[in-house]
């Protein structure tokens, strides 16, 4: 079973449309949770990191279930420009051990 | 401020070469990540440095791969000698501390081993 596991995409949605992302991960143990975005052929860039109590940024929202193991990431209103593909990252050891997931790619259409 | 500088941006090597890669660091960060990205895939983190000191290379194919970072700043990862599956982008990245802080990375050295 692989450490971090996401939707397997790709996720072709229309402008305005709402679309969410969900990642699990196997260490029960694991303690801090990210969302990065990766645009092609760029590196990878801090989305929002994930918080117990779920948090928002704009348009985006992040949600952790600690006792089902996932995370999530929800994105309304979809823009073109949101179009990337978005990399869950979990950290299992404090400060060390950051695995990421496979990615998840959007596209969305005009 | 500037952000993660790596050089070459792009190698072309044969199999069994050996190549290096650099990266220097956002100015004051203490952490330095080495990471391998295959096509397709999320990025793979190969070795982790807390200023010159390894704290993570579980994932370093050491019979072929080695990194260091002698004076807790720039970095060099190598692989000697090299393996058409190991062509792939080699991203560096660097955050403010130990502590699971937002990394920031640097634009990549895409390799591809023929």
């Amino acid at each position: 079973r692989k450490e971090v596991e996401q939707d397997p995409g790709p996720f072709n949605v229309p402008e305005g449309a709402t679309v969410a992302f969900n990642c699990t991960y196997s260490n029960s143990a694991s303690q801090s949770f990210f969302w990065y975005r990766q645009d092609c052929r760029k590196e990878p860039k801090l989305l929002m990191s994930v918080y117990s109590s779920g948090n928002e940024d704009g348009r985006f929202t992040a949600q952790l279930n600690r006792a089902s193991q996932y995370i999530s990431l929800l994105i309304r209103d979809s823009k073109l420009s949101d179009s990337a593909t978005y990399l869950c990252v979990v950290n299992e050891n404090y400060g060390q051990n950051f695995v990421f997931g496979p990615g998840t790619r959007l596209s969305v259409l005009p | 401020e500037a952000g993660v500088a790596q050089s070459p941006r792009y190698k072309i090597i044969e199999k069994r070469q050996s190549v290096a890669f650099w990266c220097n660091p956002i100015s004051g960060h203490a952490t330095l990540y080495w990471y391998q990205q295959i096509l397709g895939q999320g990025p793979k983190l190969l070795i982790q440095f807390q200023n010159n000191g390894v704290v993570d290379d579980s994932q370093l194919p050491k019979d072929r791969f080695s990194a260091e970072r002698l004076k807790g700043v720039d970095s060099t990862l190598k692989i000697q000698p090299a393996k058409l599956e190991d062509s792939a982008v080699y991203l560096c990245a660097s955050s403010f501390s130990g502590l699971p802080n937002e990394q920031f990375f640097g634009p990549g050295t895409r390799l591809t081993v023929l």
